[in-house]
């Protein structure tokens, strides 16, 4: 599977925007980029995917460079409540996901 | 609530034991995960069954390791003669399987094990 790099940590101030980056150098053509989520003690949660245009929900927007071997996910206001796990993962068509480490995102008050 | 339910969330083994974790995905999921998560790491890939049948399986779950979905609903993970290397957060997550990227994998709040 290609593999991502993503930052151990980021801090964040509440209410600025955060840019999560996530390398991913060997993608393949086929593969989506996933975001999910990990609150503290709680289950992952599904943020946003793209393949290669950014795209935008009401959680978040996904920026994927031209070449897709890189994105970024970005909260354009962080709250308290968005203090987690970050996971940029690529994702085959409807394949399980595969985990890396992620970005602990901590955000200060 | 209709999302994914596991049961018990905490369990307290001794080493040896054998445990049980149940799984109930979202209704009409016909895809159902398996994923154990220790502390400071990232989920990692057991098992996925689509419907009854267990498609894949990781080499992480060693022969002490037993999942099944009899009907094709609710599952079971079953770990025999723990140990304490067992110790993690065992996470089951259920999506439809449409064959697009869309079908979202949605994650339980996971059942801790800790084998003493």
């Amino acid at each position: 599977d290609a593999k991502t790099t993503q930052p151990n940590s980021m801090e964040s101030n509440e209410e600025e925007p955060v840019h999560l980056p996530c390398n991913h150098s060997t993608i393949s053509g086929t593969d989506y980029i996933h975001w999910y989520r990990q609150l503290p003690s709680q289950g992952p949660e599904y943020v946003i995917h793209g393949l290669t245009s950014n795209v935008n929900n009401r959680m978040a927007s996904l920026a994927i460079a031209e070449d897709r071997k890189s994105s970024t996910l970005i909260l354009h206001r962080a709250t308290l409540r968005d203090a987690a796990v970050y996971y940029c993962i690529l994702r085959y068509a409807g394949n399980m996901l595969t985990f890396g480490g992620g970005t602990r995102l901590m955000v200060k008050p | 609530d209709t999302g994914v339910s596991q049961d018990p969330r905490h369990k307290i083994t001794k080493r040896g034991q054998n445990v049980t974790f149940r799984c109930d995905p979202i209704s009409e999921h016909n895809r159902l995960y398996w994923y154990r998560q220790t502390l400071g790491q990232g989920p990692e890939f057991l098992t996925y069954f689509q419907n009854e049948a267990q498609l894949e399986k990781s080499r992480l779950l060693s022969n002490r390791f037993s999942a099944e979905r009899p009907k094709g609903s609710f599952s079971t993970l079953e770990i025999q003669r723990t140990e304490q290397g067992d110790s993690a957060m065992y996470l089951c997550a259920s999506s439809q399987r449409t064959g697009a990227v869309r079908n979202t994998i949605y994650f339980g709040e996971g059942s801790w094990l800790t084998v003493v």
